[in-house]
Formats: structure tokens, sequence, C-alpha cells
């Protein structure tokens, strides 16, 4: 049973543009949600993160969005750049242990 | 601070061998785990530990051993390779056991049981 449920699978979008992934979960005991940066040979580093008490946060180009009653929330990356290439995954933590998200595979054409 | 290192990076096995991937991290985190990763389905979590001389199973444990003997280090063995085992390997830590800790993961070891 997949608990975090991430789409899409691959996005290409132009230098520039906006780029948005987005997560829904069922578990509504989850109450942190980061997301995780991975370059290619690399591990995932987090990128940002949000609680559920908050409907959005902005770091840089970087947003997350969160519905609490729909149990969704999503990434959006403003003027998208060609190093923002990498996967991105959504988690969702109730305890230490967070649960994945199937990841995304962004590529930004310069 | 070197963060979470895991070794070898590279590791090419024959069915049924047996190996050690190593972890270690020099940030005195009190939890760490290991995920394989696997094309199309994230990353799944195989064994956790939330201190020394205490571990668990995590979604994928069959064919994994671990052990936590010291805060720094958590091993992962292979007790006998299979194919279905060929993936990449990423060992994380975090400073407590609180949802809201950042994972820390290592650079990864990516493991091809021929």
């Amino acid at each position: 049973q997949q608990q975090v449920k991430q789409s899409p699978q691959s996005l290409i979008v132009q230098k520039g543009g906006i780029s948005i992934i987005n997560c829904a979960y069922e578990n509504t005991a989850f109450d942190y949600f980061p997301w995780y940066q991975q370059f290619p040979g690399k591990g995932p580093a987090l990128l940002i993160a949000i609680r559920p008490d908050v409907s959005e946060k902005k770091e840089g180009r970087f947003t997350i969005s969160f519905n609490k009653s729909a149990k969704q929330f999503s990434l959006h990356i403003m003027d998208s750049q060609p190093g923002d290439s990498a996967t991105y995954f959504c988690a969702a933590s109730t305890s230490y242990i967070p649960t994945f998200g199937r990841g995304t595979s962004l590529i930004v054409h310069p | 601070n070197a963060g979470v290192t895991q070794t070898p990076k590279f590791q090419v096995l024959k069915t049924g061998q047996s190996m050690t991937l190593q972890c270690a991290q020099d940030m005195n985190h009190e939890y760490m785990s290991w995920y394989r990763q696997d094309p199309g389905m994230g990353l799944r979590l195989i064994h956790y530990s939330v201190g020394a001389g205490i571990t668990d199973q995590g979604e994928v444990p069959n064919g994994y051993n671990v052990s936590r003997s010291t805060t720094e280090d958590f091993p992962l063995r292979l007790l006998s390779a299979a194919p279905s085992q060929t993936s990449v390997y990423f060992c994380a830590s975090s400073y407590t056991i609180t949802s809201t800790d950042t994972q820390y993961f290592g650079p990864g070891t990516r493991l091809t049981v021929l």
C-alpha cells in the first residue's frame, strides 16, 4: 500500500518555466512534509519542508503548497533552471520514520 | 564533519556471496537507517536503528541484517546475495527520533549482483 503517492513520474520544463510536483497522502496522522532533492550519483538532501498548520511555505524559488482537507501537497519551482534538474521526493512523517513518494525526475531544458 | 559516509561506492557480487555495506556518521545522531533505491520505486526502508543496540525492520528487510554496536556505525549485511538485491543503497541519519528531524543521506553504494 502506497501511503504517499507522487506525480508525475517525470517532468520536462523549459528554462524559466514553472515546475509542479504533486503528492497525496492517506494517513491523517502525518505531521511533517519534507521534500528532498537528489542529483545524479548523490544522496537525497532536504530541500524544503512544511507542517500541516501552514498552507504555504516559500524559500527562494521553491514553494510548498499544502491542502490539509484534500490531503495533498505540492512543490512549485518558479523560474526553473537547468541546475534544478534532479529527482525530487516528497515525504510524510508521523514519527521518526518518513514515508517517501516514488520520486519525480525533473529535466529543465536550457 | 564528514557527515554520513558509505563504503564502498560500487560493488559487484556473484549470487550467493555475502558482504557488508559500511555506514558511519560523525554527527552524534541517534537515528540511522538503510534504504534501497530502485527505478520507479523510490526509497524503501530496509532496517533502522533508534540508538546503539536497538534495531528494527523496515518495509523490505528480507535478505539483510543489521547491528548497531556504536552510535557512529550502522553496517548492512547481505547474507547471500541475489540478483534482486541489485540496487543503490543509501544510509541516512537524523539527530533525534522526532518526525521533524532532517534525514541526512550518505552518497550511496551501487551494488550489482550477477
